[in-house]
């Protein structure tokens, strides 16, 4: 079975300085790794995703996150934090091999909060 | 590009009705998605369409949960007789057709919010 830990609940950062949101994953095999920001009352928006490829992954409003395979890690950073980033995060991850049943397994959000 | 289009946004009931959602999703997306996000949670797969074919349902509450999804577009998922612990909100999400990387990234709706009492 595949799972999604994201250890912590709540993120707070000053305005300008760096965040970082943590993810670890469980997966049989190789993984797909997403990243999704949900804003209140509105539906999950792609931030980026990692397939295969350059371990450093960028993805919308400058935000980048690093695949770390030996510590089964997708960690989301942002170098210069704004008060917009301010939302709930999800990390997600499937199993390369799952084929066409493209099950997303999400962790269970980290709310972010940019202090201005 | 028009997104994933939901209705209602929102629903009240009473425990044991029934209830209906609607999906629209991106024009030409083969793939479509239902999850159920209850609150302080992620969201969690009930169904996945690939046009008109069920690729996934292994997590739907059969017994209560049914969707469809007529014509390989547009989908509906009702629950019938509606339970307390169904209070939650209900994503669709759609994907490209093909193969490869592009088809990976899910394209979501704003959700229905779902309150049974």
């Amino acid at each position: 079975a595949q799972s999604v830990a994201q250890p912590e609940d709540q993120v707070n950062v000053a305005e300008g300085n760096p965040l970082t949101v943590k993810c670890t994953y469980s997966v049989s095999g190789n993984p797909y790794l997403f990243w999704y920001v949900q804003y209140p009352n509105r539906g999950l928006q792609f931030l980026l995703k990692y397939i295969t490829g350059d371990n450093l992954v960028k993805g919308s409003y400058g935000f980048e996150a690093e695949f770390n395979k030996s510590q089964t890690s997708f960690h989301l950073k942002k170098p210069s934090a704004l008060v917009s980033d301010s939302a709930l995060y999800f990390c997600a991850v499937r199993a390369l091999a799952a084929g066409s049943a493209r099950q997303l397994t999400f962790g269970s959000g980290t709310q972010l909060t940019v202090l201005p | 590009e028009a997104g994933v289009a939901q209705s209602p946004r929102y629903k009240i009931i009473e425990k044991r009705q029934s209830v209906a959602f609607w999906c629209n999703p991106i024009s030409g997306h083969a793939t479509l998605y239902w999850y159920q996000q209850i609150l302080g949670q992620g969201p969690k797969l009930l169904i996945q369409f690939q046009n008109n074919g069920v690729v996934d349902d292994s997590q739907l509450p059969k017994d209560r949960f049914s969707a469809e999804r007529l014509k390989g577009v547009d989908s509906t998922l009702k629950i019938q007789p509606a339970k307390l612990e169904d209070s939650a909100v209900y994503l669709c999400a759609s994907s490209p057709p093909g193969q490869g990387v592009r088809m990976e990234t899910q394209y979501f709706g704003p959700g229905t919010r779902l309150l049974v009492l």
